[in-house]
C-alpha cells in the first residue's frame, strides 16, 4: 500500500474535465511538503507535469494545473484529450519514513 | 539538455548483488542543489522510490530497502551507481534514474525528479 493515497481510475470524454486526488497525511502532505504530480504515458518513463503543488514545467499545457489543501491535493485536466490517456503519479517527502513517497498511481482513460 | 542512462544485468539469479549505473550528461553532480535518484516499477505496479545521493555527497535511503541499497557517485565520470543485495523475485522491475534540483521554501525543501532515463527491467530469477 503506498503511502499517498490515489483513485485506481479515472475517466473522462475529450474536452471534459477530470480531477486526480491524492491524499496523504500529517507526516507528508500535510506537513507542508511539496506535491508533484507525473505523467506515464504507456511503455514510457515518467514525466515531471506538475511540480511544487502548482507548477508546470516548461513545455507542459496550461490544461494541467495543480492544487493543495490540508493532507491532500489534486491534478486537474481540462479540455481532455485522446494523447491525456495515461497513468498519473502524485510524489512528495514523508518526515517520518524520512524518504520520497508516491502515490500509487492512477489510470486516465480518454473515452 | 539533461539526459540519463541506466545501464546493468537484465537477468540477475535470486540472492546475488545487482550493480545498475547511471551515467548523465547535461549537468553536474558538483552542481549545489543537484541530486540523482533511482526509482523502480515492477510490472503493473507503482513507482517506489529507492535511494537518493546530492551534490554535497549526502545520501538518503528508502527505510524499507537501507539494509540492501546503496549508492554512490562519481562526478568525474558523471555516474551514479545503485547497488542492491541479496535480490529477490520480488525485486523484478523497470529501474530509473532521474535528476533532481533540490529548492527550499517556508521551512520544508523539496526535490522533484524532473528528468528521467528510459529505465531498464531487471528480472530476478533463477
Amino acid at each position: 500500500q503506498s503511502v499517498l493515497t490515489q483513485p485506481p481510475s479515472v475517466s473522462g470524454a475529450p474536452g471534459q474535465r477530470v480531477t486526480i486526488s491524492c491524499t496523504g497525511s500529517i507526516s507528508n502532505i500535510g506537513a507542508h511538503y511539496d506535491v508533484h504530480w507525473y505523467q506515464q504515458l504507456p511503455a514510457t518513463a515518467p514525466k515531471l507535469l506538475i511540480y511544487g503543488n502548482n507548477n508546470r514545467p516548461s513545455g507542459v499545457p496550461d490544461r494541467f494545473s495543480g492544487s493543495k489543501s490540508g493532507t491532500s491535493a489534486s491534478l486537474a485536466i481540462t479540455g481532455l484529450q485522446a494523447e491525456d490517456e495515461a497513468d498519473y503519479y502524485c510524489q512528495s517527502y514523508d518526515n517520518s519514513l524520512s524518504g520520497w513517497v508516491f502515490g500509487g498511481g492512477t489510470k486516465l482513460t480518454v473515452l | 539538455q539533461i539526459t540519463l542512462k541506466e545501464s546493468g544485468p537484465t537477468l540477475v539469479k535470486p540472492t546475488q548483488t545487482l550493480a545498475l549505473t547511471c551515467t548523465f550528461s547535461g549537468f553536474s553532480l558538483t552542481t549545489t542543489g543537484v541530486g540523482v535518484g533511482w526509482i523502480r516499477q515492477p510490472p503493473g505496479k507503482a513507482l517506489e522510490w529507492l535511494a537518493l545521493v546530492f551534490w554535497d555527497d549526502d545520501k538518503r535511503y528508502s527505510s524499507s530497502l537501507m539494509s540492501r541499497v546503496t549508492i554512490t557517485k562519481d562526478t568525474s565520470r558523471k555516474q551514479v551507481v545503485l547497488t542492491m543485495t541479496n535480490m529477490d523475485p520480488v525485486d523484478t522491475a523497470t529501474y530509473y534514474c532521474a535528476h533532481t534540483s533540490r529548492y527550499c521554501r517556508g521551512g520544508n525543501c523539496a526535490s522533484p525528479f524532473d528528468y528521467w532515463g528510459q529505465g531498464t527491467l531487471v528480472t530476478v530469477s533463477s
